[in-house]
C-alpha cells in the first residue's frame, strides 16, 4: 500500500517563481527520493536523501528531509516552462530489498 | 547514467490474448527489477519485485498467475499479461537497480509500456 502522502496535489505557478512539493511518510526509512514524470513517460531520478542527511542540493532543487516529523520538502527555484510534469516522492523501506512506496504525487504547472 | 530500456511502449490487442513486456537493463547489471503499474493521474503501484534467478515477489492483491514475472539474466525481466482483459488496461513500468552497490542508490526506470486491450 502507498505509505506516502504528498501535498499539494497540484500546483500552477508562473515562470521564475518557486514552487515546494511536501511529502509525509509513515515508516522507518533508509533513504527518500524525488522523481519526476513527464506525461505518459517514465520516472526520471532528482535527488536521493539518506535518512541521516538533513538538506540536500541539486542545481535548482532543494531537498530537505526531517525523520522525526517523517516528512521531506523539494523545492524549485526559478521554475521554467519545461519544470511541468508530476514529482512523486519515494521512501525506502529498511529491509524491503530496496522496493519503493511512492507518494500520490504533485502535479505542477508552470506557466510561461 | 544509468540505462533501462522497456519494449514495446505502446500495446493494443484484442481480449484474451497474452502480452509479454520486456526490461532491460543496458550498462548495468540489475540485480533487482521492479514492476508498477500506474492508472492515469494516479502514483505508482508496486506490483512485484524480480531478482535474477529466483521467483519475484508479489505484493498482496496481484495475482501471481496473471502477471507471470521471469527474470532470467541480470539485464532482463519480463512481465507477461496472460489472458488479457480490458480491465488489465494501464500503463505498466519496470525500473531496476544494482544491489551490490548499496541500499542508498536510485531505481533507474524504463519509459513505460502502455497496453490496451478491447
Amino acid at each position: 500500500s502507498q505509505q506516502g502522502e504528498e501535498d499539494p496535489q497540484a500546483l500552477s505557478i508562473q515562470e521564475g517563481e518557486n514552487a515546494t512539493m511536501n511529502c509525509s511518510y509513515k515508516t522507518s526509512i533508509n533513504n527518500l527520493q524525488w522523481y519526476r514524470q513527464n506525461s505518459g513517460r517514465g520516472l526520471v531520478h532528482l535527488i536521493l536523501i539518506r535518512s541521516n542527511e538533513r538538506e540536500k542540493h541539486s542545481g535548482r532543487l532543494r531537498v530537505t528531509l526531517d525523520t522525526s516529523k517523517k516528512s521531506s520538502s523539494l523545492l524549485i527555484t526559478a521554475s521554467r516552462a519545461a519544470d511541468t510534469a508530476s514529482y512523486f516522492c519515494a521512501t525506502a523501506p529498511g529491509n524491503q530489498g530496496g522496493k519503493l512506496i511512492f507518494g500520490q504525487g504533485t502535479e505542477l504547472s508552470v506557466k510561461p | 547514467g544509468a540505462v533501462v530500456s522497456q519494449h514495446p511502449s505502446w500495446v493494443i490487442c484484442k481480449s484474451g490474448t497474452s502480452v509479454k513486456i520486456e526490461c532491460r537493463s543496458l550498462d548495468f547489471q540489475a540485480t533487482t527489477m521492479f514492476w508498477y503499474r500506474q492508472f492515469p493521474k494516479q502514483s505508482l503501484m508496486l506490483m512485484a519485485t524480480s531478482n535474477e534467478g529466483s521467483k519475484a515477489t508479489y505484493e498482496q492483491g496481484v495475482e501471481k498467475d496473471k502477471f507471470l514475472i521471469n527474470h532470467a539474466s541480470l539485464t532482463l525481466s519480463t512481465l507477461t499479461v496472460t489472458s488479457a482483459h480490458p480491465e488489465d488496461s494501464s500503463f505498466y513500468i519496470c525500473s531496476a537497480r544494482d544491489l551490490r552497490r548499496g541500499d542508498n542508490q536510485p531505481q533507474h526506470f524504463g519509459d513505460g509500456t502502455r497496453l490496451s486491450i478491447l
